[in-house]
Formats: structure tokens, C-alpha cells, sequence
């Protein structure tokens, strides 16, 4: 069935460092994938998304970057802050426009 | 620009007991999302609407979850019995298809415990 996985589940860097979340898809029909950021107790908030006509798409200190061949895309933080620490979402919009969410990474960033 | 209103915020019932939670959509989207999340998971699409009919339900547990959304605008999920399962976080999404514009607006959820 349609599925997204999400790797790594946990993430620690130190302030400054750099932060990548992995996931994978399999519908090959999949054409949106949003990234939210959920902090504790709070809503998920979309930070970034892309389509699958592009292959990276920046805003700031985040990118996103998909491969269509591999089903596979990633979230990229720079210089991250202790304010970017949070539970992050990774998704894909199938061809049955239904939207499949990964299990989450939480991610630690240490002062 | 008001966001999608969720009510109650928080419940507490014992298994076996019905509960509802209401969600108010932001105004003019007409795609409405419910999702369950378990806690250290992501969410989960229980249903979604498109106006007042239904595009998935596919992993919705029918025999005890209900959903509705009769004027394509506010939207009920009942559960009834809940289980102990059921603990969770019930969020309402919404969105205003079209092209170039699919991104999903969270309400602040229900936060369910079954007892």
C-alpha cells in the first residue's frame, strides 16, 4: 500500500550545524511533498514544500531536494538554531490525492 | 484571516462511551482533512471532503467513527464506543485546492484519552 518513510527518527547537532531528514515514497504518482514542523502541544505548520516538476526548491536556511527516480526527498536546515527544534513531518501527496505522512524526526539542537 | 477552529480542545471518557469533536474550516476551503495522531506518530487520514462529499475514508474504522460535513463547511467525527486505542489527538485540517495552493492549515486538535 501507499507509504512514506521517514529516517532518522531522532537528531541531535549542535547549534550551527546542519540537519538533513530523509524519507522515501512508494507512489510513483506522488506530485506534492510538504514538510511540517511541529512543536510540542502545538499544530503542525508547513515550513516548506515542493513539486514534482522541480527537483530543489530554498527558502532561507531550508531546502528541500527530490529525486523522482529514486521516490526519494529531503529536508536540508543550515546554521540551525535552538528555536528549530521540534518534531519535523515529511509527506506525500498521492495520485489518489491523498496525503500520507512520515512518522516523524525529532530533532535536538544543542546551545 | 481566522484559522480552523476545533472544539473541545481536550476530553476525557471511558471506553465504551461516545464522544464528537466539531471543526470549523477556515472560511472558503473546501477540502476538509481529519486526521488521528497517536502520540510519537505522524498523522494519520481518517477521512477527507471535498465540499460535502466524501474523496477518502479508506482507513476511517467505520464501525465505530463517523464523520460528516452536510453544508460543505463545518464537520463533525463521532466516535462511538471509543476504545482505549482511541487515545489520541484528533486534528482538522483544511485546504483550497487549486492549482499552485495545497497547503493543509492545522486546527489545534482535540486531545482524546480514553480511560
Amino acid at each position: 500500500g501507499e507509504n512514506v518513510e521517514q529516517h532518522p527518527s531522532t537528531l541531535s547537532v549542535q547549534e550551527g550545524d546542519s540537519a538533513v531528514i530523509k524519507c522515501t515514497y512508494s507512489d510513483s504518482a506522488s506530485n506534492y511533498f510538504p514538510w511540517y514542523k511541529q512543536e510540542l502541544g502545538k499544530r503542525p505548520q508547513l515550513i516548506i514544500d515542493i513539486r514534482s516538476n522541480v527537483g530543489e526548491k530554498k527558502d532561507q536556511r531550508i531546502a528541500v531536494t527530490l529525486n523522482k527516480t529514486a521516490k526519494h526527498f529531503s529536508l536540508h536546515i543550515t546554521e540551525t538554531q535552538p528555536e528549530d527544534s521540534a518534531v519535523y513531518f515529511c509527506a506525500a501527496k498521492t495520485g489518489g490525492f491523498k496525503t500520507i505522512f512520515g512518522a516523524g524526526t525529532r530533532l535536538f539542537v544543542k546551545a | 484571516e481566522a484559522g480552523v477552529a476545533q472544539s473541545p480542545r481536550y476530553k476525557i471518557i471511558e471506553k465504551r462511551q461516545s464522544v464528537a469533536f466539531w471543526c470549523n474550516p477556515i472560511s472558503g476551503h473546501a477540502t476538509l482533512y481529519w486526521y488521528q495522531q497517536i502520540l510519537g506518530q505522524g498523522p494519520k487520514l481518517l477521512i477527507q471532503f471535498q465540499n460535502n462529499g466524501v474523496v477518502d475514508d479508506s482507513q476511517l474504522p467505520k464501525d465505530r467513527f463517523s464523520a460528516e460535513r452536510l453544508k460543505g463547511v463545518d464537520s463533525t467525527l463521532k466516535i462511538q464506543p471509543a476504545k482505549l486505542e482511541d487515545s489520541a489527538v484528533y486534528l482538522c485540517a483544511s485546504s483550497y485546492p487549486s492549482r499552485g495552493e495545497e497547503t493543509q492549515y492545522f486546527g489545534p486538535g482535540t486531545r482524546l484519552l480514553v480511560l
